[in-house]
């Protein structure tokens, strides 16, 4: 299995909705992170988890929250957003030891795009 | 300036063209080098992965790392509609859960391959 799997794959939420959004992978890679893109821009970084620990918070305000309930899995709890934070939600994983033969990267999953009204 | 340079294009080839993708980066502390395909809405899709210069072959992509030109290539041979896309580069100072396993993404370049 070399995916990495995001559901919803579109959320509409009003800004004082709470949801989640979720991930999950079964590559045995022990970092997992959230991106967020805006239209035709890259990917942003917002967070990232090493062994299930946070280990990089890009500055992200706290209405976004994360959680790592094991290896495989990643949520991002939303609450009280913002229009502005309509975007494409990026799940990714990757090793955290050397390749020993070129490894996977970063892989990617497809994404959650998410609307707030 | 950016740490990661990479013209937005757009670029617009003919089917059966080979297609040049280029980035140039300043920090040489960079050591892992990835490509990803990224269709209209979707996630990026990764390409090519290599973490040493020289040249790396997957069918019809070709990868291309010079560090001591801190510069980046990926050639599409045969290109097809199909590989219409926004094409991103990557690359990291380490691996992944740390800050050096950060990824720093060029801007993309947008492609469109016509028939």
């Amino acid at each position: 299995d070399t995916e990495v799997t995001q559901t919803p794959k579109h959320l509409v939420m009003g800004m004082t909705n709470k949801k989640s959004l979720k991930c999950e992978q079964h590559m045995g890679h022990r970092a997992m992170y959230w991106y967020k893109q805006k239209a035709k821009k890259p990917p942003e970084l917002m967070f990232v988890y090493s062994y299930e620990k946070l280990s990089i918070n890009e500055s992200v305000p706290s209405r976004f929250s994360p959680e790592c309930p094991n290896s495989s899995l990643l949520n991002l709890h939303l609450h009280a957003l913002q229009p502005e934070d309509s975007a494409l939600y990026l799940c990714a994983s990757s090793q955290v030891s050397p390749p020993s033969t070129g490894g996977e990267g970063y892989t990617f999953g497809s994404g959650t795009r998410l609307t707030v009204v | 300036q950016k740490e990661v340079e990479q013209d937005p294009g757009p670029l617009s080839v003919p089917e059966g063209a080979i297609v040049s993708l280029n980035c140039t980066y300043s920090n040489s502390a960079f050591q892992y080098f990835m490509w990803y395909r990224q269709y209209s809405r979707k996630g990026p899709e990764l390409l090519m992965y290599t973490y040493s210069s020289g040249n790396k072959e997957d069918g019809r992509f070709t990868a291309q790392v010079d560090k001591s030109s801190k510069y980046i290539s990926l050639f599409i041979r045969d290109s097809q509609p199909s590989d219409s896309a926004t094409y991103l580069c990557a690359m990291s100072k380490g691996l992944g859960g740390t800050s050096y396993g950060k990824l720093t993404f060029g801007q993309g370049t947008i492609l469109t391959v016509h028939p």
